[in-house]
């Protein structure tokens, strides 16, 4: 399986905080996507990264990609508590036309 | 308008029963899918649709069963589901089924099966 792995699963902070997640993966993509999931709600995309950038913003949202390791990472700055979620890194396998998802990590942001 | 709608938010049914859920977009998007995401844990694809013909199915048990009417909607018909079923099914739509387009989700259904 070519699906993403997340690390950390939980993460836990204060209000302000930076908040970074990681996301691995195990074959070659065209790019990765990363989705929030408010408790037992759908998904929303934040950002999309093709496999031949290296860094992209979005907001207070930063995300890095680093195709040689497989891996890549979100960063959210200024953490506030609407953003405790659940976020997850989808990929697509190079012709497979479809998204797996990882395990996700689940962000709390205490007040 | 960019929201995906489903029915309904909730559904208990028996193993015996027949229900349906329903998706609805107005995007124009050609390309929707259905996942199943049990509790803690990832989405899991379950069928897309393109341009209202099935393009993936992965190995989905016959007690679920696809249907795309129309470019906006898609059904998915339950029949003689195991409590092990029970789960979040959420709905999305895209532009395209290329990877590279955005995925639109629903709310979702909070499927139980007692």
């Amino acid at each position: 399986s070519q699906q993403g792995e997340e690390d950390p699963q939980a993460l836990s902070i204060q209000e302000g905080e930076n908040a970074t997640m990681n996301c691995s993966y195990k074959t070659s993509i065209n790019n990765l996507q990363w989705y929030r999931q408010n408790s037992g709600r759908g998904l929303v995309h934040l950002i999309l990264i093709r496999s031949n950038e290296r860094e992209k913003h979005s907001g207070r949202l930063r995300v890095t990609l680093d195709t040689s390791k497989k891996s890549s990472s979100l960063l959210i700055t200024a953490s506030r508590a609407a953003d405790t979620a659940s976020y997850f890194c989808a990929t697509d396998a190079q012709g497979a036309q479809k998204l797996v998802f990882g395990q996700g990590t689940r962000l709390t942001i205490n007040p | 308008d960019t929201e995906v709608t489903q029915t309904p938010k909730h559904l208990v049914m028996g193993m015996t029963n027949k229900k349906s859920l329903k998706c609805e977009q107005h995007m124009g998007h050609r390309a929707m899918y259905w996942y199943k995401q049990k509790a803690k844990k990832p989405p899991e694809l379950m069928f897309v649709y393109s341009y209202e013909k099935l393009s993936i199915n992965e190995s989905v048990p016959s007690r679920f069963s696809p249907e795309c009417p129309n470019s906006s909607l898609l059904n998915l018909h339950l029949h003689a589901l195991q409590p092990e079923d029970s789960a979040l099914y959420l709905c999305a739509s895209s532009q395209d089924r290329k990877s590279s387009y955005e995925q639109y989700f629903g709310p979702g259904t909070r499927l139980t099966v007692t």
